[in-house]
């Protein structure tokens, strides 16, 4: 089970670009990378999955670097509904069903 | 969140008590998971079920039982509710192995 480091906090400003890093290196051939959000009282909701390279969609970024070690969730131009707690997670290859999130980095966008 | 259905969404019990927190999907997902989330702290797996008729323990199992009563349906018994159990239960499908998870919107448990 590969497991992840990131930021506990950040702080950012409307507007502005937000990025986490995700450090995770003992990930496995077969493991992809994936990004949840989740406000107060919800259940974490999904943002974005990767493998390799650059992912884009309509709410954010993932860059994964060669060796895989890390990657980058970027949030362009944040508004302060944005402000939640980010996880990332690593696995999801074949049979790896015993994911488990950490603490996430909680991300507070003020005006 | 539209998809899975937790129920109840509040609950509270006294030590002792039993409880079974129900989860259902209708997106015809084959996995199911049940994971718990203490204040300030990420989700930990609790058991989780790969498809219909299986299951297995996750993180933390200790004090739980489930039941994968069909495709669609994924319960979480508490056999003697503790304080230490005091938490918000999420369920989460996922259709397959390498496919993002979607999260009901939890059930809140205190036991007193």
């Amino acid at each position: 089970l590969a497991k992840t480091t990131q930021p506990i906090s950040m702080d950012s400003y409307e507007g502005q670009e937000v990025n986490i890093t995700c450090s995770h290196n003992n990930i496995a051939t077969n493991d992809y990378i994936t990004w949840y959000q989740q406000f107060p009282s919800q259940g974490p909701r999904f943002i974005i999955q990767g493998y390799k390279t650059k992912v884009t969609n309509e709410v954010a970024s993932l860059f994964i670097p060669a060796d895989r070690k890390s990657s980058t969730l970027s949030l362009p131009r944040v508004s302060l509904s944005d402000t939640a707690v980010y996880y990332c997670l690593v696995g999801l290859g074949t049979n790896d069903y015993k994911l488990s999130f950490g603490a996430g980095t909680t991300v507070t966008v003020r005006a | 969140n539209a998809g899975v259905t937790q129920t109840p969404k509040f609950q509270v019990l006294k030590t002792g008590q039993s409880m079974t927190l129900q989860c259902a999907q209708d997106m015809n997902h084959n996995s199911m998971y049940w994971y718990r989330q203490d204040p300030g702290m990420g989700l930990r797996l609790i058991y989780y079920s790969a498809s219909e008729g299986t299951t297995d323990k996750g993180e933390v199992p200790n004090g739980y039982n489930v039941s994968r009563l069909n495709k669609r349906e994924f319960s979480l018994r508490l056999e003697s509710a503790a304080p230490s159990q005091t938490s918000v239960y999420f369920c989460a499908t996922t259709p397959g192995t390498d496919q993002p998870q979607h999260f009901g919107d939890g059930t809140r448990l205190s036991i007193l």
